[in-house]
């Protein structure tokens, strides 16, 4: 089982509509997570983090996550063609002093 | 406030030779983390430093270095360069160790290419 798993899409999602991005992770104690966005060629920029259970949102972003099921996700409202980029996740290991990222969703919307 | 910096932006190099790539913090920011990113890959932890020491490394041969100066910045050094070297090496800082809750920013990173 991979350490933070995403699905690696592409996930299309027309204009308008709210994109939800999923991630996965195994370590239980895990205390931070944080959504990154990554254009190609780019490099990763930071659009949330959140280390309570939960929502928190901010702006068209909402994070939440669940602890218990060792789950956090990204909705995306209002998704403009300009979203279109690929989305990684990634978790800071209670463990480990280092932060594990996931190979990343592509997201595509489409006009 | 200026981000995280990088150089060079591009680097070409042959097989067996060395490479080294640069990185500035932002400013404040104590901790210095190298990734290798791979075209079509995720992100792997190379090595973290903090306090001008080095705090984690991930699954690379020795070949691949670095070390952390007094003001913060850092360089990464890859020897003996192979093929599969080839990737964007991106350099990220945070305002605090691995074991806190910020964030890492990233810088713009140096793509290596490997003839």
């Amino acid at each position: 089982q991979k350490e933070v798993e995403q699905n690696s899409g592409p996930l299309s999602v027309p204009e308008g509509a709210i994109a939800s991005l999923n991630c996965t992770y195994s370590d239980r104690g895990s205390q931070s997570f944080f959504w990154y966005r990554q254009y190609s060629g780019k490099s990763p920029e930071l659009i949330m983090f959140i280390y309570s259970n939960g929502d928190k949102e901010d702006g068209r972003f909402t994070a939440q996550l669940n602890k218990a099921s060792q789950y956090v996700s990204l909705l995306i409202r209002d998704s403009q063609p300009s979203d279109s980029a690929t989305y990684l996740c990634a978790v800071r290991y209670s463990s480990a002093s280092k932060i594990i990222f996931g190979s990343g969703t592509r997201l595509s919307i489409r006009p | 406030e200026a981000g995280v910096t990088q150089s060079p932006t591009h680097l070409i190099k042959t097989r067996g030779q060395q490479a080294t790539l640069r990185c500035s913090p932002i400013s404040g920011h104590t901790s210095v983390y190298w990734y290798q990113q791979a075209l079509g890959l995720g992100l792997q932890f190379l090595l973290w430093y903090d306090e001008g020491e080095e705090r984690n490394r991930g699954n690379f041969p020795p070949r691949f270095s670095g070390r952390q100066f007094p003001n913060y910045s850092s360089e990464l050094n890859v020897n003996a360069l192979e093929l599969e070297d080839s990737a964007l090496y991106l350099c990220a800082s945070s305002s605090g160790t691995v074991f806190s809750n910020q964030p890492q920013h990233f810088g713009d990173g140096t793509r290596l290419s490997i003839l």
